[in-house]
């Protein structure tokens, strides 16, 4: 199984600054790398698919990088609405399964 | 507009079966994956299998097989996931969420159905 692990746990950011969240994969996942936003009992929303493509909807100031097993969901300047929790989802290979990391908290520091 | 909408919340005691439904609506249900994934208190999101809604395939999860039972009513344009021998584990919101017919992420996912494993 492809094991997802990202970092920091927790970042602390002021509204207006950038923030950089980091997901490795145990093995390569080449660019089959989503990223999704969840707050306090809702549904996951999506993001990033393809490790930089950004889902409908989705503003442009969520870009994704990466390829392989390095991926990285920057989100350039916060706003209030961006506090919540990142997770990195990869759905490499056919049939597909998925793997989650742990999720980044996104706070106001 | 695309929509998926969950069963409501279940409480059942161990070692009894649950089964949640997922009613699609404003795509072509048969057209894509649906799968599920479940999320504990304060824990990751864990996926569980997927079912092909045009020709009912599926594919569980290591962690599941033999436990998680899921299948569709295409007339309904509804998936459905059964999980069997309860414990208080599983105790967990049930989400279910679609994708194309490939490797893809999920674009769309239900409201979630909290499933609560008590004696």
């Amino acid at each position: 199984e492809i094991v997802m692990t990202q970092s920091p746990a927790t970042l602390s950011v002021s509204p207006g600054e950038r923030a950089t969240l980091s997901c490795r994969a145990s093995q390569s996942v080449s660019s089959n790398l989503a990223w999704y936003q969840q707050k306090p009992g809702q549904s996951p929303r999506l993001l990033i698919y393809g490790a930089s493509a950004r889902a409908t909807g989705i503003p442009a100031r969520f870009s994704g990088s990466g390829s392989g097993t390095e991926f990285t969901l920057t989100i350039s300047s916060l706003q209030s609405e961006d506090f919540a929790f990142y997770y990195c989802q990869q759905y490499n290979n056919w049939p597909p399964t998925w793997t989650f990391g742990q999720g980044t908290k996104v706070e106001i520091k | 507009q695309v929509q998926l909408v969950q069963s409501g919340a279940e409480v059942k005691k161990p070692g009894a079966s649950v089964k949640v439904s997922c009613k699609a609506s404003g795509y072509t249900f048969t057209a894509y994956l649906m799968h599920w994934v479940r999320q504990a208190p304060g824990q990751r999101l864990e996926w569980m299998g997927w079912i092909n809604g045009g020709n009912g395939d599926t594919k569980y999860s290591q962690k599941f097989q033999g436990r998680v039972t899921i299948t569709r009513d295409t007339s309904a344009s509804t998936a459905y996931m059964e999980l069997s021998s309860l414990r208080s584990e599983d105790t967990a919101v049930y989400y279910c969420a679609r994708t194309t017919p490939r490797a893809a992420a999920g674009d769309y996912w239900g409201q979630g159905t909290l499933v609560t494993v008590s004696s």
